[in-house]
């Protein structure tokens, strides 16, 4: 069965650290995998889109990596501000012939000022 | 800019009676979803189509159904709403070309069944 795993489910951090958010999954024949993230109360904003050809995609102070022999995605993030705060989702797609994602539970994050 | 909106965004209703929730995109995506999000299970993936005319069931299909008349909306119908069906309720979209089709999601339908 397809599952993707997100540990550990809460993490508080104070400001300025650089962090690691785990994803894992099942099955390494994936297609692409996103991160998103959710602030209370509203829909989740994509943040990285990373191929499965692709090694790590960056934006501003994300980065994301995909290691696909392991299963396991990272998503780093520099220097956090108090604003970082919020649910980190990851969702993964498998099959070139279907656009279906399947999530995780996500990972909500606390940065202390 | 284009956009996901869904309406209403809060609701209230009873057990029995057909709900309706709207999912309206401004990306001329051909891929629609939706999904419900409850603590514990994170989203799950009721009913998704590809185009025009196109549905298919996910993985919590039982208790919904969808219609899709137009690339812009996906409306979504609880046939006879129960209490277990109380959640957030997020409409997406993806393009169908290329590889780098990523979701983009609306703001969410809170829905309460009492």
């Amino acid at each position: 069965k397809q599952e993707v795993t997100q540990i550990p489910a809460a993490l508080s951090v104070p400001e300025g650290e650089n962090l690691v958010l785990n994803c894992s999954f099942t099955d390494s024949a994936i297609y692409n995998l996103q991160w998103f993230r959710q602030d209370p109360g509203k829909g989740l904003t994509s943040l990285l889109l990373i191929q499965s050809s692709q090694r790590e995609q960056t934006s501003g102070r994300l980065n994301a990596s995909l290691d696909k022999s392991s299963g396991r995605s990272t998503l780093y993030i520099a220097a956090s501000q108090p604003g970082d705060s919020a649910t980190y989702l990851c969702a993964v797609r498998w099959a070139s012939g279907t656009y279906k994602y399947i999530f995780g539970t996500g990972t909500r994050l606390k940065v202390l000022a | 800019d284009a956009e996901i909106t869904q309406s209403p965004r809060h609701k209230i209703t009873e057990t029995g009676r057909q709900v309706t929730l709207a999912c309206h995109q401004t990306w001329n995506h051909n891929n629609m979803f939706w999904y419900r999000q409850d603590l514990g299970h994170g989203l799950r993936l009721i009913h998704y189509s590809y185009g025009v005319q196109d549905t298919n069931k996910g993985e919590v299909s039982d208790g919904y159904s969808v219609s899709r008349s137009n690339t812009e909306d996906l409306p979504l119908t609880l046939e006879s709403a129960a209490s277990s069906q109380t959640s957030v309720y997020f409409c997406a979209s993806s393009k169908a070309s290329g590889s780098y089709n990523e979701q983009f999601f609306g703001p969410g339908t809170r829905l309460t069944v009492l």
